[in-house]
């Protein structure tokens, strides 16, 4: 079974506009951490933002937040006022308990248009 | 230095042919990944490291591959008799801790390797 699904391949918006990127997990663990990459053109996966199982909050960083329903184990990123350079693969990401590495989705495509 | 080094960029190789992708961490970084991106796909894990020592190499897809991290910094993955489902990009990612499970502690990318096997 996949640990991190992402259902969406592509997703377009308007700049300006708020954009949900989706993503669920996969885990029987009660601590592990989720992670949210950018990938650009240029190949480099750069860190967004992070929520532990434990956190009560949902993470915020800037223009970037996560949508973390535990019960549903999904982990939605939500973009706000999205710019044009926000156009990039974005990849969720897991790391469950006694692991060291991270586990990836496949990715969703986003297209910000002027 | 202040972000992870991979050389070569790309890398063209002829089927059968031995390639070594070198990355550079991050100085003082714990942990370093090595991570194979196919074509439209999400990274997957190869091999990690905890200074010098392999703690995991459970990724590595055959025994063609083989890294190592001999000083604790620089670490080289090296693919021998390169075929055509060698073709990825590949990413190292290094992390300040070690340990398990160790909660927020961030992966950092290299810009990755491009390996196109002919």
């Amino acid at each position: 079974a996949q640990k991190i699904t992402q259902t969406q391949p592509g997703m377009f918006v308007q700049e300006k506009e708020a954009v949900t990127l989706d993503c669920t997990y996969d885990t029987s663990d009660q601590s592990y951490g989720l992670f949210w990459y950018k990938q650009p053109s240029s190949g480099e996966m750069i860190f967004l933002i992070y929520q532990g199982s434990y956190d009560e909050q949902n993470a915020t960083e800037g223009r970037y937040s996560l949508n973390f329903q535990k019960a549903r184990k999904s982990a939605n990123l939500v973009i706000s006022a999205s710019q044009l350079g926000d156009s990039a693969m974005y990849f969720c990401a897991m790391r469950e308990s006694g692991y060291s590495t991270l586990t990836f989705g496949k990715g969703t495509m986003l297209l910000v248009s002027p | 230095g202040a972000g992870v080094s991979q050389s070569p960029r790309y890398k063209v190789a002829k089927r059968g042919q031995d390639v070594a992708l070198r990355c550079d961490p991050i100085s003082g970084h714990v942990s370093l990944f090595w991570y194979q991106q196919a074509l439209g796909q999400g990274p997957e894990f190869l091999t990690y490291f905890q200074n010098e020592a392999q703690l995991d190499k459970s990724g590595l897809p055959s025994d063609r591959f083989f890294a190592e991290r001999p000083e604790g910094s620089v670490s080289t993955l090296k693919i021998q008799r390169t075929q055509q489902e060698d073709s990825a990009v590949y990413l190292c990612a290094s992390s300040l801790l070690g340990g398990q499970n160790s909660g927020a502690n961030v992966l950092t990318f290299g810009a990755g390797s491009r390996l196109t096997v002919l």
